[in-house]
């Protein structure tokens, strides 16, 4: 069973589109991560989450970019109006007590 | 701020063969330092982690890792690479001020029959 489930696996979308990538962690944790990927490069830092609130941000993750866990179970990653840019695998992660963060299998986003 | 070096980009080697994937993190005091393993389309799968204590840290997979400080770095080896072994390994520091990793930019394993 998979500590961290994605969805969706793969969206397609037309650039100035709204997308919404959600992810459910299994179990309760404080902390969730979202981490981005563009295509044959380094994995890099969103944003992290912690306690219903924004933590950290990277200077990636700009006005363009929010963050939610609106039920209390899903955590999700909005980006208001994608950019070719953007096209990327989203990773969300959540945290344990020993600093280990676990990943999901992340959310590929192709803007075209 | 923290960065981190894997210096290899590729790398290629014979089945059975042992393995060495370099790592160099920068950060003024001693960081938290993860390797995470990454195949074709899949997720992040953590192998080991080092926090504190014995500097030679035993993973999954058969992987080992060891951290000497005065080199500032947290290489993974492994004594005999299986096939399967072909993916992509990311070396990742978290700071001890902060709750987010940073990555370093990846080598990817071949593995040659």
């Amino acid at each position: 069973e998979p500590e961290v489930t994605q969805t969706p696996s793969h969206q397609v979308t037309q650039m100035g589109q709204e997308v919404i990538l959600r992810c459910v962690p299994i179990s309760n944790h404080l902390y969730f991560y979202w981490y981005r990927q563009i295509l044959g490069q380094k994995v890099e830092f969103l944003v992290s989450f912690y306690n219903n609130e924004i933590s950290e941000k990277s200077e990636i993750f700009d006005d363009q970019f929010s963050v939610e866990r609106p039920d209390g179970s899903n955590f999700t990653l909005k980006i208001r109006s994608t950019k070719l840019e953007d096209s990327a695998m989203y990773f969300c992660a959540k945290r344990t007590g020993s600093r280990e963060l676990f990943f999901g299998e992340g959310s590929r986003l192709t803007v075209l | 701020a923290q960065s981190v070096t894997q210096p290899d980009i590729h790398i290629t080697v014979s089945e059975g063969a042992s393995l060495e994937l370099r790592c160099n993190y920068s950060y003024g005091a001693t960081p938290y330092l993860f390797w995470y393993v990454q195949s074709p389309g899949q997720g992040l799968q953590l192998l080991l982690k080092y926090l504190s204590g014995d500097t030679l840290v035993q993973g999954i997979k058969g992987f080992e890792a060891e951290f000497k400080r005065s080199q500032s770095s947290f290489n993974l080896r492994k004594p005999s690479v299986h096939w399967s072994d072909a993916a992509e390994y990311f070396c990742a520091v978290m700071d001890t001020g902060r709750r987010a990793l940073t990555f370093g930019s990846g080598t990817r394993l071949q593995v040659q029959p």
